[in-house]
């Protein structure tokens, strides 16, 4: 089955610590994206990634770090950095940039 | 930046009821996206539809580009399709072109 996957499901961490969300897309899609949901809110755009090796900054970048070394994959890191870690992370995917993105089910971190 | 405002907010409605919910936004754009958020979080895509008229099932969708409005139609509402609904618009030029900009959401409650 074709699809985008992220893990963990839930994350608990403490204050102070860095934190990576998996996400993994089998689409063969050459866009991802990572949105952070809070509650009662929409999603914002955090960062995304166009090609392999190449990623930019969204509205909400501060705090947050990415890579992209596999089309698969675009893992996003949850600095200490950031002030308000708590949230619903979603990744998504899509053809190109531009094009219906498709997301994946989310990670809820709780940083105490 | 553009904006996406969706209304109305909450939604109350008897099952076998029938609405329409509205997406408006404030300037041009060439990606248009209804979702439906699940009880769980998950983004399930309903339409792509940057422009003109699409149905799928009891669930239809109007955009009309030029007036800058997209209009989502449920008839014979179910206990199912409870949760959000969210509008996604991706602006057709500058910085954000090809990203995906979210309204706040429609929260549909589905009573029995």
């Amino acid at each position: 089955d074709g699809g985008i996957t992220q893990s963990p499901k839930y994350l608990f961490r403490k204050e102070g610590q860095n934190v990576t969300l998996s996400c993994e897309q089998n689409l063969n899609h050459d866009a991802m994206y990572w949105y952070r949901q809070d509650p009662g809110q929409g999603l914002r755009l955090i960062y995304y990634s166009q090609i392999v090796n190449d990623f930019q900054k969204g509205d909400i970048a501060e705090g947050y770090s990415v890579s992209r070394e596999k089309k698969e994959s675009f893992p996003l890191t949850v600095t200490s950095a950031q002030k308000n870690p708590t949230a619903f992370y979603l990744c998504a995917s899509s053809m190109d940039r531009g094009l219906e993105q498709y997301f994946g089910p989310g990670t809820r971190l709780t940083v105490t | 930046g553009i904006q996406v405002e969706q209304s109305p907010p909450d939604l109350i409605l008897q099952e076998g009821a029938n609405s329409t919910l509205r997406c408006n936004f404030s300037d041009s754009v060439n990606n248009l996206q209804w979702f439906h958020q699940n009880p769980w979080g998950q983004l399930i895509n309903l339409f792509y539809i940057p422009s003109g008229t699409k149905q799928n099932g009891r669930l239809s969708a109007t955009t009309v580009a030029t007036e800058r409005y997209s209009l989502l139609y449920i008839s014979s509402s179910q206990t199912t399709d409870s949760g959000v609904y969210f509008c996604a618009v991706g602006p057709n030029y500058g910085g954000s072109q090809g990203n995906l900009i979210f309204g706040k959401g429609t929260k549909l409650s589905v009573k029995p």
